[in-house]
């Protein structure tokens, strides 16, 4: 099973709002990631989590915040958004470095779908 | 740092032709090298993925790629395209050999399929 599970499909918040996207995976992977999806572009990194320690923060603004509460569960925490905030929110995940091989294939969620008006 | 290149932002072909979308990376070490494919409103499918055991590699949906280490090229090939292939398609670069555990991505080519 390589199902990456986000919740809600779609939000619409105003600027004043605080809501959270939520991502879950039972694969075992020790690795989580937040993505930003701006219309006809490609996915821009925003977070890397590893054994549940962010470990890569793209100086992405402080009204988004992450949480990695396990090693199923990652959240993202939206506060005071502004409009150009809203996007396609995808979070992946994968397995950690393999001994003797670099690379860490990432599965998707299917993305949350994040409307500020 | 590591990148990569997708040549044709858009790339139009018959049902039944052969497709062919270009991806050229850059990297001062071996690359792992990735196509994703993102349907309308979905978040990104991996079709397949090179990690230097075969330069041949195929992937699902009958789409293969080749890398070719002396034109830095991953490109991806499908023999015959369906109208299900309609799609944007993202190569991606692990930069993994730098302990950074992401993708960095090309800016996409969307596949159309006339019937």
């Amino acid at each position: 099973d390589t199902e990456v599970t986000q919740t809600p499909k779609h939000l619409v918040m105003g600027m004043t709002n605080k809501k959270s996207l939520k991502c879950e995976q039972h694969m075992g992977h020790r690795a989580m990631y937040w993505y930003k999806q701006k219309a006809k572009k490609p996915p821009e990194l925003m977070f890397v989590y590893s054994y549940e320690k962010l470990s890569i923060n793209e100086s992405v603004p402080s009204r988004f915040s992450p949480e990695c509460p396990n090693s199923s569960l990652l959240n993202l925490h939206l506060h005071a958004l502004q409009p150009e905030d809203s996007a396609l929110y995808l979070c992946a995940s994968s397995h950690p470095w393999a001994a003797g091989e670099r690379t860490d294939t990432q599965y998707f969620g299917p993305g949350t779908r994040l409307t500020v008006l | 740092a590591q990148s990569v290149t997708q040549l044709g932002s858009h790339v139009s072909v018959s049902e039944g032709a052969l497709v062919l979308l270009r991806c050229n990376y850059s990297s001062s070490v071996p690359p792992y090298l990735f196509w994703y494919v993102q349907y309308p409103n979905q978040g990104l499918q991996l079709l397949l993925k090179y990690t230097s055991a075969a330069t041949l590699v195929k992937g699902i949906n009958g789409f293969e790629a080749e890398f070719k280490k002396s034109e830095t090229s991953f490109h991806l090939t499908k023999p015959s395209a369906h109208m299900s292939d309609a799609a944007e398609y993202f190569c991606a670069v692990s930069e993994g050999s730098t302990g950074r555990r992401a993708l960095t991505f090309g800016s996409g080519t969307r596949l159309q399929v006339q019937p």
